[in-house]
């Protein structure tokens, strides 16, 4: 069955400093991938998607993140967070046409 | 433009009691889901639409029912409800499947308290 992981539950990270957010998925095709960001007491937005091409795909807010096929991983990065990065990042994986399948997410603290 | 919007935004239930989450869309959007997400598990769908008059069940459909009789209202009904219910649900939609590049637009959530 497929699945997607997020191993950290919590991280905290200082302004201006890099983050790094993993995701692990288990599916048996090539799957859609996606990063989506939940302020609190927000509906989730999203930061950015990869359906095919370039593994390296740029989202909103200055996040990027790349596609590992050999290592079955999406993880997301920001070179430099700012206070406002403080939320809930949940990865997901498109599962046939209708369906998301959501890790549990990671709550992002960011300390000044 | 509102985009998708929920109401109410918070209800407390007693167990057995029945209530409906109400949700809109103004973005003429085909699809539509209802997602619950409990702490530490992500979000789970619970039934989705794909057009007026056509609904599907998602993972965990138990306990709940939907209707659409119009692109804009997707209504999420708890019949009989229980403490399991306790969480909090968000009801999305999008122009296409998330399958297909659809990029799935969230309301604010409705946090639905069963006690």
């Amino acid at each position: 069955a497929q699945s997607v992981t997020q191993p950290d539950i919590h991280i905290t990270v200082s302004e201006g400093a890099s983050l790094e957010l993993r995701c692990n998925y288990s599916y048996g095709a090539t799957p859609y991938l996606f990063w989506y960001v939940q302020s609190p007491g927000q509906g989730l937005q999203l930061l950015l998607k990869y359906f095919s091409g370039d593994t390296l795909v740029q989202g909103i807010k200055g996040f990027e993140a790349e596609f590992k096929r050999s290592q079955s991983s999406f993880n997301l990065r920001k070179p430099s967070v700012h206070w406002s990065d403080a939320a809930e990042y949940f990865c997901a994986v498109g599962v046939g046409d209708y369906k998301l399948s959501f890790g549990a997410g990671t709550t992002v603290t960011v300390r000044a | 433009n509102a985009g998708v919007t929920q109401t109410p935004k918070f209800r407390i239930l007693k167990i057995g009691q029945s209530m409906t989450l109400q949700c809109t869309q103004d973005m003429n959007h085909n699809y539509m889901y209802w997602y619950r997400q409990d702490p530490g598990m992500g979000l789970k769908l619970i039934y989705y639409s794909v057009g007026a008059g056509i609904t599907d069940k998602g993972e965990v459909p138990n306990g709940y029912n939907v209707s659409r009789s119009t692109t804009e209202d997707f209504p999420l009904r708890l019949e009989l409800a229980a403490p399991s219910q306790t969480s909090v649900y968000f009801c999305a939609s999008s122009w296409k499947p998330p399958g297909d590049t659809g990029e799935l637009f969230f309301g604010e959530g409705s946090r639905l308290t069963v006690l």
